[in-house]
This record gives C-alpha cells, sequence and structure tokens, in this order.
C-alpha cells in the first residue's frame, strides 16, 4: 500500500503572497490532519478534515486554511505569507474511527517564506 | 489547559537502556502514542497504550498509567540509529492528538 503524499516537498515564497499545499492520504482513510512543526515548538495542530468536513480546528489564524476532496485528498491554503510561517507541514492520514486511529504522516512540505 | 511534558534532550550509550517520560495533564484521554522522527524526516509510529501496563515491542516497550498521567518509553540495546526524536501524543476526548514538543535522544559510541 503506498503511504502518504505531499507534494511539493520544498517551496520558497516571499511575505504576501500565498501557498497550496496537496496531501494524498493512504488508500482507503478518510481522515487528514495537518501540522506545522518549527524547530524547538513540537507538532502544532493545524486542522482534520474527514469525508470533506473540518472535523476539528488548532489556534491558528483565518490565513491558514483548508479542504478535502471526495477521494480524501486534502489541500492546505496558507494566504498573506508571514515570516514566522516558516516551517515543515506535515499531514497526517488515518482512518478516522476514534480512540485506537494511528496517525501516518507523509514526508511533509518544507516552506521558506523570504 | 492541556499540556504534554517531556525532557528536551537525553543523551545514552550505544548498547545501554533509556526511558524517556512523558506526563500529561489532557481533557479526557483515549489513548497515548509514541512515535519516532529522525531528523529532517516525518514521524513514524512506534506504540500506542490506552490501558494500564506495559506494552512490550521488540527493544521497545511503552508503559502507562492513566491514574498518575505518566507514560515512558524504554529503548534497549541503544543503536547508532536510534538517534532521533521520540514524540509523545494524548487523544484527548474529542479524538484531538494533543502532542509534546518531543525528546531529542543522543546515542553516543
Amino acid at each position: 500500500k503506498a503511504g502518504v503524499t505531499q507534494t511539493p516537498r520544498y517551496l520558497i515564497k516571499t511575505r504576501g503572497q500565498q501557498v497550496t499545499l496537496s496531501c494524498s492520504p493512504i488508500s482507503g482513510h478518510r481522515s487528514v490532519s495537518w501540522y506545522q512543526q518549527t524547530p524547538g515548538q513540537g507538532l502544532q495542530f493545524l486542522f482534520e478534515y474527514f469525508s470533506e468536513t473540518q472535523r476539528n480546528k488548532g489556534n491558528f489564524p483565518g490565513r491558514f486554511s483548508g479542504r478535502q476532496f471526495s477521494n480524501s485528498r486534502s489541500e492546505m491554503n496558507v494566504s498573506t505569507l508571514e515570516l514566522g510561517d516558516s516551517a515543515l507541514y506535515l499531514c497526517a492520514s488515518s482512518l478516522g474511527q476514534g480512540d485506537t486511529d494511528t496517525q501516518y504522516f507523509g514526508p511533509g512540505t518544507r516552506l521558506t517564506v523570504l | 489547559g492541556q499540556n504534554i511534558d517531556q525532557p528536551t534532550e537525553m543523551t545514552a550509550t550505544e548498547g545501554a537502556i533509556v526511558q524517556i517520560n512523558c506526563t500529561y495533564q489532557t481533557s479526557g484521554f483515549n489513548g497515548l502514542f509514541w512515535y519516532q522522527q529522525h531528523a529532517g524526516e516525518a514521524p513514524t509510529f512506534l506504540s500506542y497504550n490506552v490501558l494500564d501496563g506495559l506494552e512490550e515491542k521488540g527493544r521497545f516497550s511503552s508503559f502507562l498509567s492513566r491514574s498518575k498521567g505518566y507514560s515512558y518509553l524504554l529503548l534497549k540495546e541503544l543503536q547508532m540509529k536510534d538517534s532521533a526524536s521520540y514524540l509523545c501524543a494524548v487523544m484527548d476526548s474529542n479524538y484531538q492528538l494533543i502532542w509534546g514538543a518531543g525528546t531529542k535522544l543522543i546515542i553516543k559510541p
């Protein structure tokens, strides 16, 4: 079974621009979660999508948004980029069925904002 | 608020045993996960505990005490490839994962 894939792997943008990141989950997985990871900060939860609906949301500003398609693929968008948005963005997929649900991570997209 | 605490960094010797602790305070509890993350790579799943006690999986074991809000990951017969960050995460009452900042484990020959 193919793992979680994310595109692009690396991205360089300038302040004020917007960016869209893509995540394809493991086949059969209906939940996709997005995280931001910066050095020393650990994983910061952005949001989770399940069956095309946002099921959970972290404490990020409205500039961060996402969506999920009927094939469970998900996209994350960041508008009006700031220098502090430079980070590794990880997506994780899971079956989405409750307490024994293990998340499997993609390789991440490393975003650099100049 | 919700909180997961882990040591920032630990050092151990190849061939030895190391225990990485994790304490948590969360709104509800639906299980605790441990992940391994090598530098520049994505986290990979190691273990899941939802009942009290020890779960053993090869060289790695994970322990949970729900009454104490405490878990540890035990790594035996350490190898150089075990140098990585180890992330503790708790699933809260909303089935949302709350993550610790991770423990960077350095293995010395």
